[in-house]
């Protein structure tokens, strides 16, 4: 279809590692994004991978890009309580458009 | 500082009353887009515009307009706003880019209406 889906609820305890995924569906989007949104707040961008790499790392988070299966995960080491959000993937599609296409938004909850 | 500015940050209106949702850019972005977030739906795109006087449907326009007579600025119009427009806006700028160099989307800190 149309859409970029992810789940829409993710729950894990302080420390633990969160994996948030996303499936995108345009095999021509040059660049997949991670934002996140606090309550309250804007969206803010997180992290984002060119469609050309596997893997992206930057301290805590790992972006992983399955161009293959046009799946997208975002990993959080040692999730902290500051790290509840909601987390919007989204893909640029097209060469020169600037098109952003959301998915619904994960909201990722961190138990003490 | 680079940012997006969005007014009111939350109206409470009646239906059918005219009103408008001021958004403005510092960046010097061409790229300016309106989208409404609504709880399991992720952000929808209402308009865009790619430059000065230059804007276009995005996936849900009905009920909306906008103008782009200055770089900077991205208001969004409801003429006659009903309950069904209740929900949070954001507005968003960018710049153009080549392919193969990335730009971010900038957004603003949202508008929370409510139409009664």
């Amino acid at each position: 279809g149309e859409d970029v889906e992810q789940s829409l609820f993710l729950s894990v305890r302080e420390g633990d590692s969160s994996v948030i995924n996303c499936t995108y569906t345009d095999s021509s989007s040059t660049y997949l994004y991670w934002y996140k949104q606090e309550p309250g707040a804007g969206l803010q961008l997180l992290t984002y991978i060119f469609s050309n790499m596997d893997m992206k790392q930057d301290q805590r988070l790992t972006v992983l890009l399955n161009k293959k299966d046009k799946h997208l995960s975002l990993r959080i080491a040692d999730t902290q309580t500051g790290d509840s959000a909601i987390y919007f993937c989204a893909e640029r599609r097209g060469g020169y458009g600037q098109n952003f296409v959301f998915g619904p938004g994960t909201r990722l909850s961190v138990l003490p | 500082e680079a940012q997006v500015t969005q007014n009111p940050r939350y109206l409470i209106t009646v239906t059918g009353k005219k009103l408008t949702v001021t958004c403005s850019q510092n960046m010097n972005h061409e790229y300016m887009s309106w989208y409404r977030q609504d709880p399991g739906l992720g952000l929808r795109q209402i308009y865009y515009s790619m430059n000065v006087e230059v804007t276009d449907k995005g996936d849900v326009p009905e009920g909306y307009k906008v103008s782009r007579k200055e770089k900077r600025n991205f208001p969004l119009i409801l003429e006659s706003p009903s309950p069904n427009q209740t929900s949070l806006y954001f507005c968003a700028s960018s710049s153009w880019t080549s392919r193969g160099r990335n730009t971010e989307a900038f957004f603003g800190q949202g508008t929370r209406l409510t139409v009664v």
